[in-house]
């Protein structure tokens, strides 16, 4: 079981959008720790796609958008595309357990 | 441009030892926490321990905390993971990334991985 829980799947149409949401406790993201979201095509190591809650890498398309609000964050991704089909992950930090700490993963498929 | 190249991974019976190391080019290593990430078949990611520069702090996960040590050589640019004792929920395909953060993680480089399989 993760210390931050999302949703094993969420699907959409193409050029639809969809949320992906990350929920913690108080000892990770209610504590103020930054929320990152990672990106995993199929076969391949994972991608940073969000950075400090809501930021971008330079490439990363402003498709893909992050938010946090008290004890959890959520990733949308507008204008789905069929190259959008991957593993997703959230990670913050956890004081109580001095760890770094992983969503379960929500994989994508595009409809 | 930033590399990190995995070798190491195979084959080991359960409570045999692995060594996994991790070449790094691209960027001053000595500068930066470096990491270990790995994720079982099919399954998520799970952080597994952190260095710091000088190799002054390390952090594990608890269910690594005494079979797996992390180490690394600034002068030859490596990371290493030492792994003693495997289990056959060992089994992963193991990544070295950069922590951004230091040890609460921001992963912006990651390696290609290699799998570790243990079973008998």
């Amino acid at each position: 079981q993760s210390v931050l829980t999302q949703p094993p799947s969420v699907s959409g149409a193409p050029g639809q959008r969809v949320t992906i949401s990350c929920t913690g406790s108080s000892s990770n993201i209610g504590a103020g720790y930054d929320v990152h979201w990672y990106q995993q095509l199929p076969g391949t190591a994972p991608k940073r796609l969000i950075y400090g809650n809501s930021n971008r890498p330079s490439g990363v398309p402003d498709r893909f958008s992050g938010s946090k609000s008290g004890t959890s964050a959520s990733l949308a991704i507008t204008g789905l595309q069929t190259e959008d089909e991957a593993d997703y992950y959230c990670q913050s930090y956890d004081s109580s357990l001095s760890a770094v700490v992983f969503g379960g993963g929500t994989k994508l498929t595009v409809l | 441009e930033v590399q990190l190249v995995e070798s190491g991974g195979g084959l080991v019976q359960p409570g045999g030892s692995l060594r996994l190391s991790c070449a790094a080019s691209g960027f001053t290593f000595s500068n930066y926490w470096m990491s270990w990430v790995r994720q079982a078949p099919g399954k998520g990611l799970e952080w597994v321990a952190n260095i710091k520069q000088d190799g002054s702090e390390k952090y594990y996960v608890d269910s690594v905390k005494g079979r797996f040590t992390i180490s690394r050589d600034n002068a030859k640019n490596s990371l290493y993971l030492q792994m003693n004792s495997l289990r056959a929920e060992d089994t992963a395909v193991y990544y070295c990334a950069r922590p951004l953060y230091g040890n609460k993680g921001l992963f912006d480089y990651w390696g290609q991985g290699t799998l570790d399989t243990v079973s008998s």
